[in-house]
């Protein structure tokens, strides 16, 4: 069945340092997507950055990066250069062949000066 | 295109009352997605549609939630004889099958307060 687990209910990091935020899966099928997607205290979910089971190379999209390791079913966010305006929730999520889109239960992101 | 959109943004009833949201995904979006969320977890997969097709409920939609997408635009949600349980934030999604791994838009919910 499918299944994300994001580990970390909390992570907290000074502004200008990197931060990585864990997600591991499972899915029996082949052929599946992953997605980050940030919730500020607004509310809007976000979408940031998209990792195919098929990529061979790792998703980046600005100081976004996706650390992705197929064999152990991981797929880390990793955010370059922190700013105050990073603070918010951060979910992963994934999508296989049933075409459903599920997600983990979040981890949240403090960015201190 | 204004994105997706969710009607109302805001509901307040009381238990027992029955509740109607409306989602209007982006035009040329076939998947649509409801999803609920309360505070400080993720979002949990209720239904979706590929087009007017209703492809999976979760578990989590009991008998009293229906959700319709007639004509394979816009979507409804409803909640009958509403819970203190059901209060939560409901939230839509679309996206478009040109590629099957396309991220999903949302909508900005509706919070729905059961008292």
């Amino acid at each position: 069945a499918q299944k994300i687990t994001q580990t970390q209910p909390g992570m907290f990091v000074q502004e200008k340092e990197a931060v990585t935020l864990d997600c591991t899966y499972d899915t029996s099928d082949p052929s599946y997507g992953l997605f980050w997607y940030k919730q500020p205290s607004s509310g809007e979910m976000i979408f940031l950055i998209y990792q195919g089971s098929y990529d061979q190379q790792n998703a980046t999209e600005g100081r976004y990066s996706l650390n992705f390791q197929k064999a152990r079913k991981s797929a880390n966010l990793v955010i370059s250069a922190s700013q105050l305006g990073d603070s918010a929730m951060y979910f992963c999520a994934m999508r296989d062949n049933t075409d459903k889109l599920i997600f983990g239960t979040g981890t949240r992101l403090q960015v201190f000066p | 295109d204004t994105g997706v959109s969710q009607n109302p943004r805001h509901k307040i009833t009381k238990r027992g009352q029955n509740v109607t949201f409306r989602c209007d995904p982006i035009s040329e979006h076939n998947r649509l997605y409801w999803y609920r969320q309360t505070l400080g977890q993720g979002p949990e997969f209720l239904t979706y549609f590929q087009n007017e097709a209703q492809l999976e409920k979760s578990r989590l939609l009991s008998d009293r939630f229906s959700a319709e997408r007639p004509k394979g635009s816009f979507s409804t949600l409803e909640i009958q004889r509403t819970e203190q349980g059901d209060s939560a934030m409901y939230l839509c999604a679309s996206s478009s099958n040109r590629d099957k791994n396309t991220e999903a838009f949302f909508g900005q919910g509706t919070r729905l307060t059961v008292v």
